[in-house]
C-alpha cells in the first residue's frame, strides 16, 4: 500500500523567509512518481512539480526547489524568499509507474506567509 | 486554453435529491476521475475512468455514480445526497502521469 505524510499541519513564516514543506512516502514500487501540486485560497489545485523516482536530480524553479531523498523517502519543497502569494495549501502526491496506478495524496500542509 | 471546467462551482441541496455535477476537458485526455477534499483527509479518490465507457471505483465510491459516454466528459451523479457527501470536489483528467484539476465544486447537502 502506498502512503504519504505530510507531518506539517499549518506553518506560518514572515514574508522573506525560507520555508521547506516536508513530504515522506512509502511504497513498495521500486519506481514511481511524485507531485506537488498548490492550493490557494481560492480553492482550485494547481500542479508544481512531477518527479521520477529514477531521477534524484534536485529541481530549481525559481524560489521554488524541491529535494528528493530516496534513501529517506523524503521529496521536500522549500520556498526561498518567501511572499504573501505563496499563502496556500500544498499537497505531496505519489504514483506507481506503469499499468493503472492510483495516485495517492498526502493531507496538505497550510503555508502561512505573513506579511 | 487547455482546462478541466466543473459545473456548478457552488451547490446547496437536501438530503435524497439526486443532483449532477458536470465535467469537460478540451484536451483529449482518454483518463479521467473524481476526487473529495475534506479537512484533514487530503484528496480520496471517487471514480477513474480509463476511457470511453471504461470506469472503475476509487477508494470512496459509496454513493456516487459516474458515466462516460464520450471522451470530453465524466460526470458525477449524487442519487440520494447524504450531509456525509458535503465536501468539496475535483474532476482531473490526465496526461502522462500528470493530472489536471477542474476548479473544484463546493457541495453542502442539508
Amino acid at each position: 500500500a502506498q502512503k504519504v505524510t505530510q507531518a506539517q499541519t499549518e506553518i506560518s513564516v514572515v514574508e522573506k523567509e525560507d520555508v521547506t514543506l516536508d513530504c515522506v512516502y512509502e511504497t513498495r514500487d521500486t519506481t514511481y512518481y511524485l507531485f506537488w501540486y498548490k492550493q490557494p485560497p481560492s480553492g482550485e489545485l494547481v500542479f508544481l512539480i512531477r518527479r521520477n523516482s529514477f531521477d534524484e536530480q534536485n529541481e530549481i524553479s525559481g524560489r521554488y526547489s524541491w529535494n528528493f531523498q530516496k534513501s529517506t523517502s523524503s521529496f521536500n519543497f522549500t520556498i526561498t524568499a518567501s511572499q504573501v502569494v505563496d499563502s496556500a495549501v500544498y499537497f505531496c502526491a505519489l504514483k506507481g509507474i506503469g499499468g493503472y496506478q492510483k495516485v495517492t495524496f498526502g493531507t496538505g500542509t497550510k503555508l502561512q506567509v505573513i506579511p | 486554453e487547455a482546462q478541466v471546467t466543473q459545473n456548478p462551482r457552488y451547490l446547496i441541496t437536501v438530503t435524497g435529491k439526486k443532483l449532477t455535477v458536470t465535467c469537460s476537458q478540451n484536451m483529449n485526455h482518454e483518463y479521467m476521475s473524481w476526487y473529495r477534499q475534506d479537512p484533514g483527509l487530503g484528496l480520496r479518490q471517487i471514480y477513474y475512468s480509463m476511457n470511453v465507457e471504461v470506469t472503475d471505483k476509487g477508494d470512496v465510491p459509496e454513493g456516487y455514480k459516474v458515466s462516460r459516454k464520450e471522451k470530453r466528459n465524466f460526470p458525477l451523479i449524487l442519487e440520494s445526497p447524504s450531509p456525509n457527501q458535503t465536501s468539496l470536489y475535483f474532476c482531473a483528467s490526465k496526461l502522462q502521469e500528470t493530472q489536471y484539476f477542474g476548479p473544484g465544486t463546493r457541495l453542502l447537502v442539508l
